[in-house]
Order: structure tokens, then sequence, then C-alpha cells
């Protein structure tokens, strides 16, 4: 079983819809989740981070955390074309320094 | 948030010869810096923790004798890719959080093309 692991898509939503991510993790200890997008070519750029379960909200961006279930989301509202790129669900776990990548989930958004 | 700067964007270097990238922070004091990989659509692969003042750990698989990381400062760590090779092209990226943050900044990035 992969440490963190995302439904790689592709992922296509119409532009104004919501885009729902997901991600879950293997390790219990995990403390520190983070959203990255990518743009092809490009290196990955933090979006989110969250450390508490529930919700998060910051612009047209939601992250959700659910650590007894091991999961955490990422909702965009509104999507807009220029939100197509891959997001990159990251976790810390316990007192690792590293952050362990999930596979990424390509998102397109369709004018 | 914090700034990580890499050097250069992208090079391209002939078969058998060494390439140096470096990677700094700009606004804040880095003691720990992480190399990455990433091969076309697939996700980072971390290759290296860089410390500050000591040696470098790796991740298993990685040869340290061929990627070498030397992080002098706390605002710098250079990876060398010595006697690169065809198969070693690929992104490079390097990330480092402000000590204490969990928080992690990814640098630009390099292309490395190998021919």
């Amino acid at each position: 079983q992969k440490e963190v692991e995302q439904n790689s898509g592709p992922l296509s939503v119409p532009e104004g819809a919501i885009a729902s991510l997901n991600c879950t993790y293997s390790d219990r200890g995990s403390q520190s989740f983070f959203w990255y997008r990518q743009y092809s070519g490009k290196s990955p750029e933090l979006i989110m981070s969250i450390y508490s379960n529930g919700d998060k909200e910051d612009g047209r961006f939601t992250a959700q955390l659910n650590k007894a279930s091991q999961y955490v989301s990422l909702l965009i509202r509104d999507s807009q074309p220029s939100d197509s790129a891959t997001y990159l669900c990251a976790v810390k776990t316990g007192s690792a320094r590293q952050l362990t990548f999930g596979s990424g989930t390509q998102l397109t958004v369709l004018p | 948030g914090a700034v990580v700067s890499q050097h250069p964007s992208w090079v391209i270097c002939k078969s058998g010869t060494s390439v140096k990238i470096e990677c700094r922070s700009l606004d804040f004091q880095a003691t720990t810096m992480f190399w990455y990989r990433q091969f076309p659509k697939q996700s980072l692969m971390l290759m290296a923790t860089s410390n500050e003042g000591s040696k470098a750990t790796y991740e298993q698989g990685v040869e340290k004798d061929k990627f070498l990381i030397n992080h002098a400062s706390l605002t710098l760590s250079t990876l060398t890719v010595t006697s690169a090779h065809p198969e070693d092209s690929s992104f490079y990226i390097c990330s480092a959080n402000q000590d204490g943050n969990t928080e992690a900044f990814f640098g630009q990035g390099t292309r490395l093309t190998v021919v």
C-alpha cells in the first residue's frame, strides 16, 4: 500500500463547477497535510496546509481533513481554466522532516 | 511565503560531464533542504535530505557518489550530478522549510538534459 494515495485522474470539470480532489494516507501518526499545485514543467506551489480535523477555507479553496478516516481533500469552487494543473497531496509524518507525496491528480477545467 | 531560488532553470550537458545545481533560501535560514527528482508524468521522488554542516542523507537506491550534495551554509545547498548519463535527464527540484515551520517551499526546478 502506498503511503499517500490519490486518484491520478484525469479529472475534468466545467468552468464554474466545484472540483473535488481526494487523498488518503496510511500512517495514522501523520500530523501535517498539504496541497500543492504543479503546472506542467513547473515546480510545485503550496496552496493549502491543514493540521487539524475539519475544514479550512482560503478563497476558492477548501481543505478538509478527517484523521479518523485518514483522508484529506481539496475542494476548488468556481473552477477556472487557470486551475488546470496537477494537484499533489503531501503528508508529513511524526518526526520526519520530509514530505511524502502522492502521485498527483491531473485536473482539467473546461471553458 | 518563503522564497527558494534554484539555478540554473535548465541545462544541457554532454554524457560523462558533471552538472551543479544550486538551491538558495533567499529570506530565511534552512538547516535542512530536500532534493527531489521528477520524471515526466510522475510524482516527486525524494532523493536526499541535505543537512547544513553534515553529510546528506540519501534515500534507498540513490547513489551518493553520483549525486553529490553539499550544504555549506544555512542558505545554500548544491547538488552535483557527476558523470551524467542520458538516464539522468529529469526535472530536479529542491525544497526548504523555515526552521521550526512545517511548510515546504520549492525552488523553480532544474530541467537537466544529458545528450
